[in-house]
């Protein structure tokens, strides 16, 4: 059963990279047709997706974000990252990482997520 | 971009009572929907794909349906772990815009 692990700094200060890790074990990043994603939550509010990529190259970003956000895969190291530019305070949530996958052509669902980890924008 | 709307926001309920949760869209999805559950302080956990398919390891008791614009998940008889904050969910268009309702909480009376 695949398990998904974020790891990164707790705080981060405002106008610099927010840089997040997902470690995937108990399955290869690479196999099968599975996006891997990032959605975030601050506190006491829903959820926000941010983006997702295909381990073939494919990324997609939530348009509200999409100038800030980068996320790449190390399949060697069976990981992916969360890269988000010019951070403030209204970014201090928990991040989650999470696979994806199709159940349809166009139906999408994310099935096994990370535990969360909280980032704090903060000087 | 297609927006989510749940309803009730909020809703008490008491152990053994049917609850039903509805979600809406403003365009029609067909049947691309998913449902989640979350505890406080932990990760989402995916109830419902498809509008009406049961995640494997999701009790019976959990049902969706619908589709186009109006969707239900519906728990047929409460159980103290179902306490928790419920959202809906899809992905469409290319590129894909991937939204979240804005939840249902659902507490004890």
């Amino acid at each position: 059963q695949v398990q998904l692990q974020e790891s990164g700094p707790g705080l981060v200060k405002p106008s610099q990279t927010l840089s997040l890790t997902c470690t995937v074990s108990g399955g290869s990043i690479s196999s099968g047709s599975y996006y891997w994603n990032w959605i975030r939550q601050p506190a006491g509010q829903g959820l926000e997706w941010i983006g997702r990529m295909f381990t073939r190259g494919t990324t997609n970003y939530n348009p509200s974000l999409k100038s800030r956000v980068t996320i790449s895969v190390d399949t060697s190291k069976n990981q992916f990252s969360l890269k988000l530019s010019s951070v403030t305070a209204a970014d201090t949530a928990v991040y989650y990482c999470a696979r994806g996958f199709y159940y349809d052509s166009s139906g999408y669902a994310l099935d096994s997520w990370g535990q969360g980890t909280l980032v704090t924008v903060s000087s | 971009d297609i927006q989510l709307t749940q309803s009730p926001s909020f809703l008490s309920a008491s152990v053994g009572d049917r609850v039903t949760i509805t979600c809406r869209a403003s365009q029609g999805i067909s049947s691309y929907l998913a449902w989640y559950q979350q505890k406080p302080g932990k990760a989402p956990k995916l109830l419902i794909y498809a509008a009406s398919a049961l995640q494997s390891g999701v009790p019976s008791r959990f049902r969706g349906s619908g589709s186009g614009t109006e969707f239900t998940l519906t728990i047929s008889s409460l159980q103290p772990e179902d306490f928790a904050t419920y959202y809906c969910q899809q992905l469409n268009g290319y590129p894909p815009g991937f939204t979240f309702g804005p939840g249902t909480k659902v507490d004890i009376k």
